[in-house]
């Protein structure tokens, strides 16, 4: 069975420059999360969607950052314009519903460098 | 309010001794905890998980996590350690409270494995 595909595997773009990342949860998953991975602040929760619906974006930095879920098979997470503070690896993760104590399925992860 | 706290950033063993990676979480309410295991340049992946049954959990590739309500620690350990687990290992805390459901992540483990 196909995991939680996310693409692209790594992004090296200029500062300014519109990024877009892009994640398919595992088939029959409602609820899908992105994360940010870095060294100093470790693993941070996003956003998350339950059916296709946003339920707590208290984790997107500001602004600059925005997720979409048009469909139950695709999300984006989008940042524009990038800073290299932006520079991390971003992680989608989904569930089968939105129960917190469900097992979370991770992609392999975006590495994304701003320069 | 939920935190956990993974006492060691680093772990170095021997191959074939055992492993001990150390956990303590605060929770108001019955917590459910996870550990969750990160191979290089890889997502995450559920080892192991803890929802209020046996106190003693196995999980995956024979590690386990004991629940201890009075130590507040939800320590990982294997008794002989692989090449393989060479690897970054997160402990985590669901946080269950009314409508605010989130996971606390650790910081992180790396354990390494030497020869």
């Amino acid at each position: 069975d196909a995991g939680v595909i996310q693409s692209p595997r790594h992004e090296v773009t200029e500062m300014g420059q519109e990024v877009t990342l892009r994640c398919k949860p595992i088939s029959g998953h409602n609820s899908l999360f992105w994360y940010r991975q870095t060294m100093m602040r470790g693993l941070e929760l996003l956003i998350y969607f339950n059916n296709n619906v946003p339920i707590d974006d208290s984790g997107m930095p500001e602004d600059r950052f925005s997720a979409k879920m048009p469909n139950a098979s695709f999300s984006t997470l989008k940042i524009q314009p990038s800073e290299p503070r932006d520079s991390a690896v971003y992680f989608c993760a989904s569930t089968p519903s939105g129960r917190i104590n469900q097992p979370q399925h991770f992609g392999d992860g975006t590495r994304l460098s701003i320069l | 309010a939920q935190s956990v706290t993974q006492l060691d950033s680093h772990v170095s063993v021997s191959e074939g001794t055992p492993v001990l990676l150390r956990c303590n979480y605060s929770s108001s309410y019955s917590p459910s905890l996870f550990w969750y295991v990160q191979h290089p340049n890889k997502g995450l992946q559920l080892l192991l998980k803890y929802t209020s049954a046996a106190t003693l959990v196995k999980g995956i590739n024979g590690f386990e996590a004991e629940f201890k309500k009075s130590e507040t620690s939800f320590h990982l350990t294997k008794p002989s350690a692989h090449m393989s687990d060479a690897a970054e290992y997160f402990c985590v805390v669901s946080h269950n409270a009314g409508n605010n459901r989130k996971l606390i992540w650790g910081l992180g483990t790396s354990l390494a494995v030497n020869p």
